[in-house]
C-alpha cells in the first residue's frame, strides 16, 4: 500500500521569500501525486498533479512541484510567496490501476506568511 | 460544468442521535464517490468509496455507513453518534476512474457531537 509523509507539520516563511514544502511517498511503481491546498473550513482545491512526462510540473496560483524518484519526492515550490498563500496543503498519493481512484494523504503542513 | 454539492456545512448533533449528510455531483456520469474525514492535525482519512449504484466499500470500521442509491448521490450515515465522529466530512469524486486526475472535493461538513 502506498503512503505519504510530510516532515514539516507547520511552517513560517515572510512574504516574498521562496518556499519549498516536502513530500515523501513510498509505492514501488510510478505513482500519481497531487499537491492540495486548504483554505480554514473549506475543501481542498488542486494545486497540480502528476502522473507521467516532464517531471517539473506547473501549478494554479505560481506553484510548481518536481517529481523525483530517486528520492521518493514530489516537493512543492513557489518562487515568491504571498500572504493569501497562508493555508493548510497536502500531498497525495494514488496506485492508479485498479485501486478505483483512491488517494492516501500526508498530514498536511500549515503554512503561516509573515508580512 | 461538473460540481459537487455537500450539507449541511455545519452540524451540532449530540451523543446517540442518528447523522445523515448528503453529498450529490453534478455534469458527470457514474462517477467514483468518496467520503474522507478530517481530524485536527490528522490529515484525511479514507473512510468509504464507490464506483457505482450500490457499490460500497469500506476502508476502516466504525460507527459510519455509507450508501449511493443513486448514480450522482452518496449518503454517509450513522444509527447512533460517537464523540469519536467529530471530525470534517469531505465528500469528493475522482475526475478520472482510476484516479489520475485527481479529486474534485465538496466543501465539506463540520460534525461535532456533543
Amino acid at each position: 500500500a502506498q503512503s505519504v509523509t510530510q516532515p514539516d507539520i507547520h511552517i513560517t516563511v515572510s512574504e516574498g521569500a521562496s518556499l519549498e514544502l516536502r513530500c515523501n511517498y513510498s509505492y514501488g511503481a510510478t505513482p500519481y501525486l497531487f499537491w492540495y491546498v486548504q483554505s480554514p473550513g473549506q475543501g481542498l482545491q488542486l494545486l497540480l498533479k502528476y502522473f507521467s512526462g516532464d517531471t517539473l510540473v506547473q501549478g494554479i496560483k505560481g506553484f510548481e512541484a518536481e517529481f523525483k524518484r530517486s528520492q521518493s519526492s514530489f516537493n512543492l515550490r513557489k518562487p515568491s510567496v504571498h500572504w493569501s498563500d497562508a493555508a493548510e496543503y497536502f500531498c497525495a498519493v494514488g496506485a492508479g490501476g485498479t485501486s478505483y481512484g483512491k488517494l492516501t494523504f500526508g498530514q498536511g503542513t500549515i503554512l503561516t506568511v509573515h508580512p | 460544468s461538473q460540481t459537487i454539492h455537500q450539507w449541511p456545512a455545519t452540524l451540532v448533533q449530540p451523543v446517540g442521535s442518528p447523522l445523515s449528510l448528503e453529498c450529490t455531483v453534478e455534469g458527470t456520469s457514474n462517477p467514483n464517490l468518496y467520503w474522507y474525514r478530517q481530524a485536527a492535525g490528522r490529515g484525511l482519512q479514507l473512510l468509504f468509496y464507490s464506483v457505482g449504484i450500490g457499490q460500497i466499500s469500506s476502508e476502516v470500521p466504525q460507527n459510519l455507513s455509507a450508501s449511493r442509491p443513486q448514480d450522482r448521490q452518496f449518503i454517509l450515515s450513522s444509527k447512533k453518534l460517537l464523540l469519536s465522529d467529530s471530525g470534517f466530512y469531505l465528500c469528493a469524486w475522482s475526475v478520472t476512474p482510476e484516479g489520475s486526475g485527481g479529486y474534485t472535493f465538496g466543501s465539506g461538513t463540520r460534525l461535532t457531537v456533543v
